[in-house]
């Protein structure tokens, strides 16, 4: 089977711009979450969808962040304005079942904001 | 609120050498215990998991890994190391009942020729 797939792989932009990253899950996994890594620090969680709806979006930052799941497939993560501590690796995953079911990542998008 | 610590953050260790990545978690409900690894250039693969029943549990590639819950610690053991082995290992932790991991800030583990 196809894994998670994340696009684009790395992105570089100047504050204040906007950025759209995309994830697609495997083939249906209705959990799908977001993951930041700051260099050094942490995976922290970001986001959870199940299918189309935002089960639980508390570690989401700010409202610069907005995640969308339209139709219950793909889902973005789009950073508008971007701010210099947005840097990261962004992860994506998915799984079957939430709680016990492990997750499977994607490759990550690092986000480097100059 | 869980959080979990990985103290080492960086593990040199000679070819065929013993190795253990510490991780140690904090939580006051029931968890499940996991190990990812990070491969240059990859996504994080599942290593191993607690779930329920036997405390200590094993990978296809001889890692293994005991919850230890008196201590809450699940430490990542493997008694001889190959240099395909270099990665970076993360320890994760989550409720039985809730979905989203925690994380720890990870063990960068180099195998040394």
């Amino acid at each position: 089977e196809a894994g998670v797939t994340q696009f684009p792989s790395h992105s570089v932009i100047e504050k204040g711009q906007t950025v759209t990253l995309r994830c697609d899950p495997i083939s249906g996994h209705d959990n799908l979450y977001w993951y930041r890594r700051v260099m050094g620090k942490e995976i922290k969680f970001l986001l959870h969808f199940v299918k189309e709806s935002k089960q639980d979006e508390s570690g989401m930052p700010n409202n610069r962040f907005l995640a969308e799941r339209t139709g219950g497939t793909y889902s973005t993560l789009k950073v508008q304005p971007a701010e210099l501590e947005d840097s990261g690796v962004y992860f994506c995953a998915s799984s079957q079942v939430g709680g016990r079911s492990p997750l499977h990542f994607g490759n990550g998008t690092r986000l480097t904001v100059t | 609120a869980q959080s979990v610590t990985q103290l080492d953050s960086q593990v040199p260790v000679f070819e065929e050498a013993p190795v253990e990545l510490r991780c140690n978690y904090s939580s006051s409900v029931s968890v499940y215990l996991f190990w990812y690894v990070q491969y240059p250039n990859q996504g994080l693969q599942l290593l191993l998991k607690y779930l329920s029943g036997s405390t200590l549990v094993e990978s296809i590639n001889g890692f293994e890994a005991e919850f230890n819950k008196s201590q809450t610690s699940f430490h990542l053991r493997k008694p001889s190391v190959h240099i395909s082995d270099t990665a970076e290992y993360f320890c994760a932790v989550t409720n039985t009942g809730a979905n989203n991991l925690f994380f720890g800030t990870g063990t960068r583990l180099t195998v040394i020729p």
